[in-house]
């Protein structure tokens, strides 16, 4: 097992466009999660997936801001018509269940995105 | 708000001594806390976890200590090594075991370790 795989590491975009993050968890995870984080801060959640059900959202995760995870699987993170403010590392993570085992999320590398 | 937050936001130790590691936590109904190591441009690195039924738990070189009448936690590193250098997170979960997933991260502690 290779742990929480990321792609892109790195991307640059113009503003107003659209831009796709991949993550690929932990195999065995039941559970993928989704964070944003800015230079000097810790992670802040954004939504986590139970198998193929998103089963939160924070307050962060604007209109323009999607997330889906089809066959329970890898995830997609998908940002529209992004905006400056959207410059952050994005980090994925997975856990398997409470109660199965070790609880601690397993975070990926982050994609760092920059608008400009 | 709730939050969880740090008390120093850099620590300076020598190689070899011990470092501890503050965290306050504010949300009493918290009931799982993982420590994480977050060395620049890596994702964070689980270093141990806690429950609150638990007031200690000891891995390798770490031990995480957990006051819940204060609503304090502590991350110990014995015998520190330049190798422990990184931002130090502390997060908490409110419903472990629960729907509720989400970890909520303070804002990070900077070890750095001289040799």
């Amino acid at each position: 097992d290779t742990g929480v795989s990321q792609d892109p590491r790195h991307k640059i975009t113009k503003r107003g466009q659209n831009v796709t993050f991949r993550c690929d968890p932990i195999s065995e995870h039941n559970r993928l999660y989704w964070y944003r984080q800015t230079l000097g801060q810790g992670p802040e959640f954004l939504t986590y997936f139970q198998n193929e059900a998103q089963l939160e959202k924070s307050r962060l995760l604007s209109d323009r801001f999607s997330a889906e995870r089809p066959k329970g699987s890898f995830s997609t993170l998908e940002i529209q018509r992004t905006e400056q403010g959207d410059s952050a590392m994005y980090l994925c993570a997975s856990s398997l269940l409470p109660g199965q085992g070790s609880y601690g999320y397993t975070f990926g590398s982050g994609t760092r995105l920059t608008v400009v | 708000g709730e939050s969880v937050g740090l008390h120093l936001p850099t620590l300076s130790v020598q190689e070899g001594d011990n470092s501890i590691i503050n965290c306050a936590y504010s949300n009493s109904a918290s009931d799982y806390f993982i420590w994480y190591k977050q060395e620049s441009g890596k994702g964070p690195q689980f270093i141990i976890d806690i429950r609150s039924n638990m007031d200690k738990r000891q891995g390798q070189r770490v031990t995480v200590l957990l006051n819940k009448t204060v609503k304090h936690l502590s991350l110990q590193i014995a015998a520190t090594q330049p190798g422990d250098s990184a931002v130090y997170f502390c997060a908490e979960n409110k419903n472990y075991g629960g729907s509720q997933g989400n970890l909520i991260f303070g804002k990070g502690t900077k070890l750095s370790v001289k040799p």
